[in-house]
């Protein structure tokens, strides 16, 4: 029972590169996410899909691109990578409750370095 | 999207129970009260979510006063490996949550 998997675990790029981190989750949840989390600090919402077709901004999306390929996959696109988005990078699914989500099931993370 | 405010870092002992309180003064009619652990090199895991009173569960327990404009996350008997970060999040009907940043946890043996 896989959960929510993330490809790749690590990456390192170079400024200006870009790149497009994968998620994909088997429980099938309407709803995912993207968050970033920097040393020290919170997760900070990127972009979200309630469902499939649908994509929403969060909290800090400037820089970035989401797909809501089909229900099961939602990817994250650097079109030109900073170093101020070096970061851990989690996504995460949940179903939709009758009044609100239910809880968010988490991928292990990418770690993405950007020199 | 309701604030929240933990405190920042929290030490105990083996065998103790820990209480975390958050703060969330502007939480709406219909937000839950949603707390998350996380380990160093692993995403949140959920822990327990509550909409007033006292929810509990195998892990933890959550008390919501009748304002519920805080909660506190309650672990009965820490152990070394509850050493985490602890997130509280006001969770709204649309499902986007803010997650601040957390207390972390230190259990001492």
């Amino acid at each position: 029972n896989a959960g929510v998997t993330q490809t790749p675990k690590f990456q390192v790029l170079k400024t200006g590169q870009s790149m497009t981190l994968q998620c994909a989750q088997d429980m099938n949840h309407n709803s995912m996410y993207w968050y970033r989390q920097d040393p020290g600090m919170g997760l900070r919402l990127i972009y979200y899909s309630a469902s499939e077709g649908t994509t929403d901004k969060g909290e800090v999306p400037n820089g970035y691109n989401v797909s809501r390929l089909n229900k099961r996959e939602f990817s994250l696109r650097l079109e030109s990578a900073a170093p101020s988005q070096t970061s851990v990078y989690f996504c995460a699914s949940s179903s939709m409750g009758q009044l609100l989500d239910q809880p968010q099931h988490f991928g292990d993370g990418t770690r993405l370095s950007i020199l | 999207l309701a604030k929240t405010t933990q405190p920042i870092s929290m030490d105990s002992y083996e065998g103790q129970e820990v209480n975390i309180t958050c703060s969330h003064n502007n939480i709406a009619t219909n937000d839950y009260i949603t707390w998350y652990q996380q380990f160093p090199s692993q995403g949140p895991r959920f822990i327990i979510q509550g909409y007033k009173t006292k929810v509990t569960n195998e892990v933890a327990s959550l008390f919501i006063p009748a304002d519920r404009k805080s909660s506190t996350l309650s672990l009965p008997r820490v152990s070394l490996s509850d050493t985490a970060v602890y997130y509280c999040l006001v969770v709204p009907n649309a499902g986007k949550s803010t997650f601040g940043d957390g207390t972390t946890l230190t259990v001492k043996p």
